[in-house]
């Protein structure tokens, strides 16, 4: 199995604030990485795909970078709507993982 | 717009066999897109279940793998979910998913279902 690790596992933050969660994998999977957001009680929703693809309606204030075993999600000017849970996923191999998760808090 | 479904029972007995189907509207699950589940137990993280192609091929996690079928029914344009054999560790809000392609075999989750939680308790 692929291990990701995500850091760190809680970030407390103020608005306006730039922030980045970082996400190591235990072995190389190139860029082939998603970043998700979740909310209490919600499903996750997809953020970024192919390590800094952004999906369709994110909005560019996010964004992604990295490749191999390391990886970044940057978020340039955090909003009141982006305190969450944000989880990492590999799509290397067909046994997908994800990283254990980043909770984003009102600091 | 592509919108998932979860249905099944929220109260499974240990030692019985969970079924969940997931019903899909706006996207036909025959055509170039994994569908898939997902699971989150209460306050963690998320693990994979597993996923089946259009094509009919399916994908399990291998620590769950004596105990997951997932299929599909083209005409209803729906997929399930069964898994065998519960403990009080099965316990989670399972999420049907539509998986985009990545390499060959895996995928990334676009569209999610709402999830539906799970309790294995007698």
């Amino acid at each position: 199995d692929i291990q990701m690790t995500q850091s760190p596992s809680t970030l407390s933050a103020s608005v306006g604030d730039r922030i980045t969660i970082t996400c190591r994998a235990s072995q190389s999977i190139t860029d082939w990485l998603a970043w998700y957001q979740q909310k209490p009680g919600k499903a996750p929703k997809l953020l970024i795909y192919k390590a800094s693809g952004l999906e369709g309606g994110v909005p560019s204030r996010f964004s992604g970078s990295g490749s191999g075993t390391e990886f970044t999600l940057t978020i340039s000017s955090l909003q009141p709507d982006d305190f969450a849970t944000y989880y990492c996923q590999q799509y290397s191999t067909y046994l997908l993982t994800f990283g254990g998760g980043t909770k984003v808090e009102i600091k | 717009q592509v919108q998932l479904q979860e249905s099944g029972p929220g109260l499974v007995k240990p030692s019985e066999t969970l079924s969940l189907t997931c019903s899909v509207s706006g996207y036909s699950i025959s055509t170039g897109y994994y569908w898939g589940w997902i699971r989150q137990p209460p306050g963690k993280g998320l693990e994979w279940v597993g996923s089946i192609y259009g094509s009919g091929s399916t994908y399990y996690n291998p620590s769950l793998k004596s105990r997951v079928t997932i299929s599909l029914d083209t005409s209803k344009n729906q997929f399930s979910l069964n898994l065998s054999s519960l403990t009080a560790a099965d316990t989670a809000v399972y999420y049907c998913a539509r998986g985009r392609p990545g390499t060959v075999g895996t995928s990334y989750p676009d569209y999610w279902g709402q999830g539906t939680l799970v309790t294995v308790s007698s």
